[in-house]
């Protein structure tokens, strides 16, 4: 069964520290992997699409890491900001194409304190 | 660009009643998607539509459900009767499939709340 988990369910944090999110699926034939940011009350919005063969993102803060062998994932935040509070939410989605193959997880809570 | 538009922000209504959400997409855009979002199961897809045409609906949770797209412009989600496990959040995303698996664009969300 195609499955995307994402750890920790939800994370406090004190500004100006870093943190990782990890976002680990079984979806299978892998075809590309989303992260998005959902502030509270808004849309998502993506920051970052890696295919197969990129193992590394970056969307200014945001670096985002790929191992597609142990099908893992990583969002790294550097210094974070009390803007970064919000939801991150992995998506997966599955060869061949068509959005109705995009594989949502249940997305980690961020809280960055001041 | 104004992004996807969604109305309204938020719905309050009693059971039984219809409700309708609306969406405009990003000019251009020749994909249409509508999501629902709870707590419970996140974020879930209803229907999506290419060049106006809709796609699969196999997400519809039921004949409550309908969408329609009579245009490139437009497109309503509709949900008659209504009932209180319809409360959540819609929400309309575009896409520009111009190559494999393009990048979507939210709107904002509609709140529905059921009595």
């Amino acid at each position: 069964k195609n499955q995307v988990e994402q750890s920790p369910q939800s994370l406090i944090i004190l500004e100006g520290k870093n943190c990782t999110l990890q976002c680990n699926y079984t979806v299978s034939p892998f075809s590309n992997l989303r992260w998005y940011k959902q502030d509270t009350g808004r849309g998502p919005v993506s920051l970052t699409i890696m295919t197969f063969s990129e193992n590394t993102k970056s969307n200014g803060r945001y670096t985002a890491t790929l191992d597609a062998d142990t099908k893992q994932s990583s969002l790294h935040i550097t210094a974070s900001q009390l803007s970064d509070s919000a939801s991150y939410i992995c998506v997966v989605s599955a060869r061949p194409g068509g959005y109705n193959k995009l594989i949502f997880g249940a997305g980690t809570r961020l809280a960055v304190h001041p | 660009d104004a992004g996807v538009i969604q109305s309204p922000r938020h719905e309050v209504t009693e059971m039984g009643q219809e409700v309708t959400l609306r969406c405009k997409p990003i000019s251009g855009h020749d994909y249409l998607f509508w999501y629902r979002q709870t707590m419970m199961r996140g974020l879930e897809l209803l229907i999506y539509f290419n060049n106006n045409v809709p796609i699969d609906d196999s997400g519809m949770p039921e004949d409550r459900f309908s969408a329609k797209m009579p245009n490139a412009s437009f497109s309503t989600l509709k949900i008659q009767p209504s009932e209180p496990r319809d409360s959540a959040v819609y929400f309309c995303a575009s896409s520009l499939m111009g190559g494999f698996g393009g990048e979507l664009f939210f709107g904002e969300g509609s709140r529905l709340t059921v009595l």
